[in-house]
């Protein structure tokens, strides 16, 4: 059982190259998160699908976009890359919260912008 | 805005102690999450206490969550070296299914 799986896993890019990331779950999950973790900031959420064909914003989503391709697969594109942007990014996914449920992370993709 | 703050940012116990780490946060909430990552690796649950909940027990964790103080602790009892990780808490708020995420804590569990 994979859970959540991102690719790529690493990645380096130059200031202004795009890039987007790919997350799918194959738990049959209706919400999908991205997050970045930075250093002493704990996890900062970028943008969030409640359900298939919807996205909203989060915390920090300046100089993101997101797709939500279908029911699995929700990605994440850097249009025009900043070394602001240098960071961990993960992917969760999770059942609607109304009842309170827990979310299921990626182990991640390692963004570094020169 | 982080609505979760750890306490401490750190911690290192021997093998075999207990560990305490707790949470305070802000706004009302209507439960409460916390997580563990191990180095390099995604997040992984652990643990939800709902907002009319007191306690919660799973193996070796106990959660308690004080909904007036605005604060929960996560107590690990007879620790491991692989219990070695950072761990989040995390507040969920709202009709919606977001949830905002602590800075974590560092523990470390010496042999």
């Amino acid at each position: 059982n994979a859970g959540v799986t991102q690719t790529p896993k690493f990645q380096v890019l130059k200031t202004g190259q795009s890039m987007t990331l790919q997350c799918a779950q194959d738990m049959n999950h209706n919400s999908m998160y991205w997050y970045r973790q930075d250093p002493g900031m704990g996890l900062r959420l970028i943008y969030y699908s409640a359900s298939e064909g919807t996205t909203d914003k989060g915390e920090v989503p300046n100089g993101y976009n997101v797709s939500r391709l279908n029911k699995r697969e929700f990605s994440l594109r850097l249009e025009s890359a900043a070394p602001s942007q240098t960071s961990v990014y993960f992917c969760a996914s999770s059942e609607p919260q109304g009842a309170g449920q827990p979310q299921h992370f990626g182990d991640g993709t390692r963004l570094s912008i020169l | 805005s982080q609505q979760g703050e750890e306490d401490p940012q750190a911690l290192s116990i021997q093998e075999g102690e207990n560990a305490t780490m707790n949470c305070s946060y802000k706004t009302s909430i209507n439960n409460l999450q916390w997580y563990r990552q191990n180095s390099g690796r995604g997040l992984v649950h652990l643990i939800l206490i709902r907002s009319n909940e007191r306690e919660k027990h799973s193996g070796r964790l106990r959660v308690t969550l004080d909904t007036s103080k605005k604060s929960s602790s996560l107590l690990i009892t007879a620790s491991r070296a692989a219990d070695t990780a950072s761990y989040f808490c995390a507040t969920g708020t709202g009709a919606n299914s977001k949830l905002t995420f602590g800075k974590g804590i560092t523990l470390s569990v010496r042999p």
